[in-house]
């Protein structure tokens, strides 16, 4: 069984400030870990993943995410919020097999103030 | 590249009423595709997925069902909506077998509003 958590339903962050938005999951073997943004009625976008490899990943829009397995986090961060960055922001986890079930996290919500 | 269209964006139905939510994929073979419920403050319900024509698999009981009658076309149907089936749902599709790292590409989502 896998699961996800995101620590804060709502995030705000002052313009130019750093960005944090936490996940944690469990997974009983090697995830793969997603984080997605939503904008309202909109579809989810996907951000930036981790498969194998290099556990620092950079995504889009200067988003980056580092897995540490000691801490099963994946955390996501951004140096410099800009306005354009409020949206939602799930976290999500699967695992490889021929059917991939992935399961998100309930979502942040990013405020971010001018 | 590819697409996923979903429509319609917007949908107001009185209780009792039958729904039909569809969701179309181009510029791909042979999806995985998957309906999605999205409630406030809970994350992201999976529905249903289909790896293949007429092959559907329900995750929940629920009033609603799910049909793939061509390789890319995805719908989602209920005779008789609830008050609960209201929500925001999200058509999705991913890469098959080997080829999937689980990266899922969403439409737009359609709005359902039960009266």
């Amino acid at each position: 069984a896998q699961s996800v958590t995101q620590l804060g339903s709502h995030v705000s962050v002052s313009e130019g400030a750093l960005v944090l938005l936490r996940c944690n999951y469990s997974s009983s073997v090697p995830p793969y870990l997603f984080w997605y943004v939503q904008y309202p009625n909109q579809g989810l976008q996907l951000l930036l993943k981790y498969t194998t490899g290099a556990t620092l990943v950079k995504g889009i829009n200067g988003f980056e995410a580092e897995f540490k397995k000691s801490e099963t986090s994946f955390h996501l961060t951004k140096p410099s919020a800009h306005m354009s960055d409020a949206a939602e922001y799930f976290c999500a986890v699967c695992h490889s097999g021929g059917y991939q079930k992935v399961t998100f996290g309930t979502g942040t919500k990013l405020q971010v103030i001018p | 590249s590819q697409t996923i269209h979903q429509w319609p964006a917007t949908l107001v139905q009185p209780v009792g009423s039958p729904l039909s939510l569809e969701c179309t994929v181009e510029g791909t073979s042979n999806p995985n595709l998957y309906w999605y419920r999205q409630a406030a403050g809970r994350g992201l319900q999976l529905l249903f997925y289909s790896v293949g024509i007429g092959q559907i698999s329900s995750e929940v009981p629920q009033n609603l069902s799910a049909s793939r009658p061509q390789d890319r076309q995805f719908i989602l149907s209920s005779k008789k909506l609830l008050l609960s089936d209201s929500g925001f749902y999200l058509c999705a599709w991913s890469l098959l077998g080997g080829a999937n790292t689980g990266e899922l590409f969403f439409g737009e989502g359609s709005r359902l509003t039960v009266l």
